[in-house]
C-alpha cells in the first residue's frame, strides 16, 4: 500500500496568513492526488484533484502543486472559514490511502 | 443536484449487525462507483473499499474482509454497508463517497455514526 505522510500534523495561523501543507507519497503517484477539507462533525469536501485542479466552487485562494511523490496545498490568504482539517489522498492505486490529516487552527 | 443521503445513527450491542444505507440522487447511479470510508472517533479517514455499481462486484480493503459486506439496490439508487458481529472498535462514522471509477471522491454522504456498546 502507498503510504501518505502529511506535514505538519497541526498548524496555528492567523487570518490573512499564507499557509502550506505538504503531503509525501511513499512511491510515485503521477499526480493522482486529492485534497479534502473536513470541518468538525461534517463530511470531507473535495477541494483539489489531480494535484492542482480546483474543484468547482472552491475559492481561488486554494491551490495545489506537486508531482511524483511530493505535493503541497497552499492557502494564499487564510479566511475564518478555512480553519479545518485537511487530508491528502492518493487514488493512483488501490488500496486508496489518505494522509493522517493536518489540523489548521486559529492563532 | 448530486446528493448522497445516508441513514441515521445506530446504537448496537456487541455481536449484533448493522446495515447503513446511502441513497444517491441527481445523477445516473451506475455511472459512478461507490466507496465506503471509516472515521473512528478523533481519527483520520480510512478507505474500506468500493463497489462497482454496474456489476455489483465489491472490493474490500485489507482489514475489511469477512464481517463487512457492500451491496446495492440499483432500482432505488442505493448502496448499503452491512457489518456483522459488531465489536466496540467498529464504533465510527461511516461515509459513502462516489467516484468516477478510479478517480477522486467528489461527493460524500453526510456520514452515519455507528456506536457499539453494551
Amino acid at each position: 500500500a502507498i503510504r501518505m505522510t502529511q506535514s505538519p500534523f497541526s498548524l496555528s495561523a492567523s487570518v490573512g496568513d499564507r499557509v502550506t501543507i505538504t503531503c509525501w507519497a511513499s512511491q510515485g503517484i503521477s499526480s493522482y492526488l486529492a485534497w479534502y477539507q473536513q470541518k468538525p462533525a461534517k463530511a470531507p469536501k473535495l477541494f483539489i484533484y489531480y494535484a492542482s485542479s480546483l474543484q468547482s466552487g472552491v475559492p481561488s485562494r486554494f491551490s495545489g502543486s506537486g508531482s511524483g511523490t511530493d505535493y503541497t496545498l497552499t492557502i494564499s490568504s487564510l479566511q475564518p472559514e478555512d480553519f479545518a482539517t485537511y487530508y491528502c489522498q492518493q487514488y493512483y492505486s488501490t488500496p486508496i490511502t489518505f494522509g493522517q490529516g493536518t489540523r489548521l487552527e486559529i492563532k | 443536484q448530486v446528493q448522497l443521503v445516508q441513514s441515521g445513527s445506530e446504537l448496537k450491542k456487541p455481536g449484533a449487525s448493522v446495515k447503513v444505507s446511502c441513497k444517491a440522487s441527481g445523477y445516473t447511479f451506475t455511472s459512478y462507483a461507490m466507496n465506503w470510508v471509516r472515521q473512528a472517533p478523533g481519527q483520520g479517514l480510512e478507505w474500506m473499499g468500493w463497489i462497482n455499481t454496474n456489476t455489483g462486484n465489491p472490493t474490500y480493503a485489507q482489514g475489511f474482509t469477512g464481517r463487512f459486506v457492500f451491496s446495492l439496490d440499483t432500482s432505488v439508487s442505493t448502496a448499503y454497508l452491512q457489518i456483522s458481529s459488531l465489536k466496540a472498535e467498529d464504533t465510527a462514522v461511516y461515509y459513502c463517497a462516489r467516484d468516477s471509477y478510479g478517480s477522486r471522491f467528489d461527493y460524500w454522504g453526510q456520514g452515519t455514526l455507528v456506536t457499539v456498546s453494551s
